[in-house]
Parts: structure tokens; C-alpha cells; sequence
């Protein structure tokens, strides 16, 4: 089955520091991946959506400049979280789109913990 | 636009009880429908999804089934098991949301055994 794989599955930073987390499609080509955010006990919020080979769709109120995104492949995707703060700290989740299916179902990664100190 | 709602939590059942979780959507045209679970500490995970009007989906003994006419996809278990203790996602994709997956506000189930 599809898989969607996250690197890395946790991580710890000082404040003022960037983190990059990668989000790969191992069996499958993704010509769109998103990227979710999930604080404790909420649902997930959709952060922005990413196309190969073109600039990232944000959804309102996430800052670009602060979450970037980089889609340089059919199968990785990656979200540097620039300048962390400690209000950056969530569970990161990314999920992938197999063009090859018709109802557009999308496959989750295991998500990424940031904690910011 | 296009929504999810679902029943609030956190829903405490006891072992071998019967579960439903109410969901309903709103969405123009016809969304494929979805359930995702989600354990402690991890992430999503597909539980069972209908493309279509009348489809039921069904995995592990969860099942739901999409109804068109009251707009809704409510997941039903006959017997719980503690380990089904986890988060419950209803979710919708739809073409007219650009293929964003909308998610549910979530319900934390609790079997105690």
C-alpha cells in the first residue's frame, strides 16, 4: 500500500533556531502533498498545500515566510520552520496525493513532534 | 464552503458496547467520505472511507455508511474493545475544496474495561 514516510519523527530545538522536516511518498508519486498542524487535543489544521514544482498554496493566517515549504520532487516535500518559537511547538503532519487514484484519497505520514525551547 | 461535523467528546463506553459517532457534512457536489483514527503519540490512520452515495465502508469491525440524503457518515462498531481507545476523524474530499482533505473537530473515545 501507499506510504508516507516523515523525517524526523521528533525533535527538540533551541528558540531562534530553524528545523526542517521531510515528508517522502515511498511507493507512489505525489504531485501534491499538504501540511497539517495539530496542537494537543485538536483536530488538524491545514497549513498549506504543496504542487512539485511550484510555489506552496497557504491557507490564510499561516505565514509563508515562517513555514516554507519546498516540493522539489514527485516523492519529497519538505517544511523548514524558520526562527522556531516556542508557540511553534505541535505535531507536524504531512500527507501525500497518489494522482494515480480516482478519489483522491490522501495518505498521512506518522507526523513530526517539534517541541521549541 | 465545505465542512465536517461530528459529535463531541470524549464518549466513555464500556467493553463490548455498541458504538456510533454521528457525522455529517456539507459539500458541493459528491465528496468521498473518510474515517481516520488516530492512537496516542501517533499519526492518522485510514480506518475505512465510501467514494459514493450508498457505498459502506468497513474495516477491524467499524463500519459507516454514506447516506446522500441526510448528508451524513456515521461510524458504528457492534462490540468495543479497549483498544479502540483512540481520536476519530470524520473527513471529507471534495473537487470543489481543491481536493483538501476537511477534516472533523475529532472524537476521543474511552473504553474502559
Amino acid at each position: 500500500g501507499a506510504v508516507v514516510s516523515q523525517h524526523p519523527s521528533w525533535v527538540i530545538c533551541k528558540s531562534g533556531t530553524s528545523v526542517k522536516i521531510e515528508c517522502r511518498s515511498l511507493d507512489f508519486q505525489a504531485t501534491t502533498m499538504f501540511w497539517y498542524r495539530q496542537f494537543p487535543k485538536q483536530s488538524l489544521m491545514l497549513m498549506a498545500t504543496s504542487n512539485e514544482g511550484s510555489k506552496a498554496t497557504y491557507e490564510q493566517g499561516v505565514e509563508k515566510d515562517k513555514f516554507l515549504i519546498n516540493h522539489a520532487s514527485l516523492t519529497l516535500s519538505t517544511l523548514t520552520v524558520t526562527s522556531a518559537h516556542p508557540e511553534d511547538s505541535s505535531f507536524y503532519i504531512c500527507s501525500a496525493r497518489d494522482k494515480t487514484i480516482l478519489y483522491n484519497e490522501q495518505f498521512f505520514g506518522p507526523g513530526t513532534r517539534l517541541t521549541v525551547l | 464552503g465545505n465542512s465536517v461535523t461530528q459529535m463531541e467528546g470524549p464518549v466513555t463506553l464500556s467493553e463490548e458496547a455498541f458504538l456510533t459517532i454521528n457525522c455529517t457534512y456539507t459539500a458541493t457536489g459528491y465528496p468521498s467520505l473518510f474515517w481516520y483514527v488516530q492512537y496516542p503519540g501517533e499519526g492518522l490512520q485510514l480506518l475505512l472511507k465510501a467514494t459514493k452515495a450508498d457505498d459502506k465502508g468497513s474495516n477491524k469491525g467499524f463500519e459507516a455508511t454514506y447516506r446522500k440524503e441526510t448528508t451524513s457518515f456515521h461510524l458504528e462498531k457492534g462490540s468495543v474493545q479497549v483498544s479502540d481507545s483512540a481520536v476519530y476523524f470524520c473527513a471529507l474530499i471534495a473537487f470543489t475544496g481543491g481536493f483538501k482533505t476537511i477534516f472533523g473537530a475529532g472524537t476521543r473515545l474511552f473504553v474502559k474495561a
